[in-house]
């Protein structure tokens, strides 16, 4: 049982670049989002997926697309790379429930890929 | 207004010291929440829940003031491998949002 895993670890990019991040979960998780962590911000949501086949946008969506065509995998792509696309990605997936009324959710992260777009 | 704020710290304290760190949150409708920690270029990992009555693992207790939208980490008898960023983490409240909401975090450096 590997987790979540994330593809490639690092990356340098040139503006303008393209490139995609692969985040692949095998613990059958509904759910998967990728973030981005910048120093001092904490980690913002990009997108989201609630399940195969459907994705929706967080809180800093531009720049981004993503796409969930497997359960197990949810991919990140930069069409067109900036310089304040530079940051760690996180990709991360849960499952949900809901106890006493009030519903929660346990996210487990992927070990992080590293971008430095010049 | 951010909508979970904490302090960014550092936190530096020598082992075997009591800690205490707070967060507050801004959306009364936030339904869970939990304390997540981060070491140094590593991923978040979950330390615990908070639940209303309080909660408590090993050396670690946390608490949650619903009327003052506030969570509060208690760590006692520091050790050097406490060291990390411990994040505030919220769920939204609304049927509509999903995911969580993840405060900067505080940075704790636990001294020899």
């Amino acid at each position: 049982n590997a987790g979540v895993t994330q593809t490639p670890k690092f990356r340098v990019l040139k503006t303008g670049q393209s490139m995609t991040l692969l985040c692949a979960q095998d613990m059958n998780h509904e759910y998967m989002y990728w973030y981005r962590q910048d120093p001092g911000m904490g980690l913002r949501l990009i997108h989201y997926s609630v399940g195969e086949g459907t994705t929706a946008k967080g809180e800093v969506p531009d720049g981004y697309n993503v796409s969930r065509l497997k359960k197990q995998n949810f991919l990140l792509g930069l069409e067109s790379a900036a310089p304040s696309q530079t940051s760690v990605y996180f990709c991360a997936s849960s499952y949900s429930g809901t106890s006493g009324g009030a519903r929660w959710e346990t996210q487990y992260f992927g070990p992080g890929t590293r971008l430095l777009v010049l | 207004r951010k909508e979970v704020e904490q302090d960014p710290g550092p936190f530096n304290v020598p082992e075997g010291a009591t800690v205490a760190f707070n967060c507050t949150y801004s959306n009364s409708a936030s339904q869970s929440f939990f304390w997540y920690r981060q070491d140094c270029r590593k991923e978040p990992k979950l330390l615990m829940s908070v639940y209303s009555s309080g909660n408590e693992d090993g050396r670690f207790t946390a608490q949650l003031n619903r009327a003052s939208q506030y969570i509060s980490l208690l760590i006692r008898d520091s050790k050097l491998s406490d060291s990390a960023t411990y994040l505030c983490v919220v769920n939204g409240g609304d049927t509509g949002r999903r995911a969580l909401t993840f405060g900067s975090g505080t940075r704790l450096q636990v001294q020899p």
